[in-house]
């Protein structure tokens, strides 16, 4: 059975206190790794795709990475806007699994 | 930027009535889905869509649920006697193909409440 587990549940931040976001997957036939951000009340907005085990990326403050059984989302000098919940979802066939999320607060 | 529109963002029911809930997707996309957040839980899948046939659908999407795409810019998720259990925040989105574009956009949901 496919199983996506995140961690922590929920992280809270200094502004400028860098931290990571843990996501750890099995699922059959994974085509990729995708990482949303979802603010209260509103639908999942794309952050990144990784489709290959050593892949990294970046955006703003942000950074993605994969291994075979795992995706760190790295988030360096943090600011308050960046709080929201940040969900991990590999894509299997064409559907995506979505994990639980880690809920990050960031206090100025 | 074009975006995925849902209609309505909130709906009140009667448990057994039936609801529509109606989804816009971006003009040049292939692919259609409706997931669903229960309040506190993980965003599921429900269904996928493409080329005006399921391609894959949950679980949870039972005989109560249907989707349609009745013209060339509506995607619609229909349940046709709600329960209880069928609260939730629903999700639609597309993309043009998910595997090489990397996003699926989703728009802002349709919240249901079921009394």
């Amino acid at each position: 059975e496919d199983q996506v587990t995140q961690s922590p549940e929920a992280l809270r931040l200094q502004e400028g206190e860098s931290s990571s976001l843990n996501c750890s997957y099995t699922v059959s036939g994974l085509r990729g790794l995708f990482w949303y951000r979802q603010d209260p009340g509103k639908g999942p907005e794309f952050l990144f795709t990784l489709y290959s085990a050593g892949e990294e990326k970046e955006k703003e403050r942000l950074k993605a990475t994969l291994t075979k059984k795992e995706s760190f989302l790295h988030i360096t000098a943090p600011k308050p806007e960046d709080s929201a919940t940040y969900l991990c979802a590999p894509l299997n066939t064409d559907k995506l699994i979505f994990g639980t999320g880690t809920r990050l607060q960031v206090f100025p | 930027e074009p975006e995925v529109t849902q209609t309505p963002s909130h709906q009140v029911t009667q448990m057994g009535q039936e609801v529509i809930l109606r989804c816009v997707p971006i003009s040049n996309h292939l692919y259609f889905y409706w997931y669903r957040q229960i309040l506190g839980q993980k965003v599921e899948f429900l269904v996928s869509f493409y080329n005006n046939e399921i391609s894959e659908k949950s679980e949870i999407f039972d005989d109560q649920f249907s989707v349609e795409r009745p013209d060339g810019s509506n995607f619609t998720l229909k349940i046709r006697s709600t329960k209880l259990e069928d609260s939730a925040m629903y999700f639609c989105a597309s993309s043009v193909l998910v595997e090489f574009t990397g996003e699926l956009f989703f728009g802002e949901g349709s919240r249901l409440t079921v009394l």
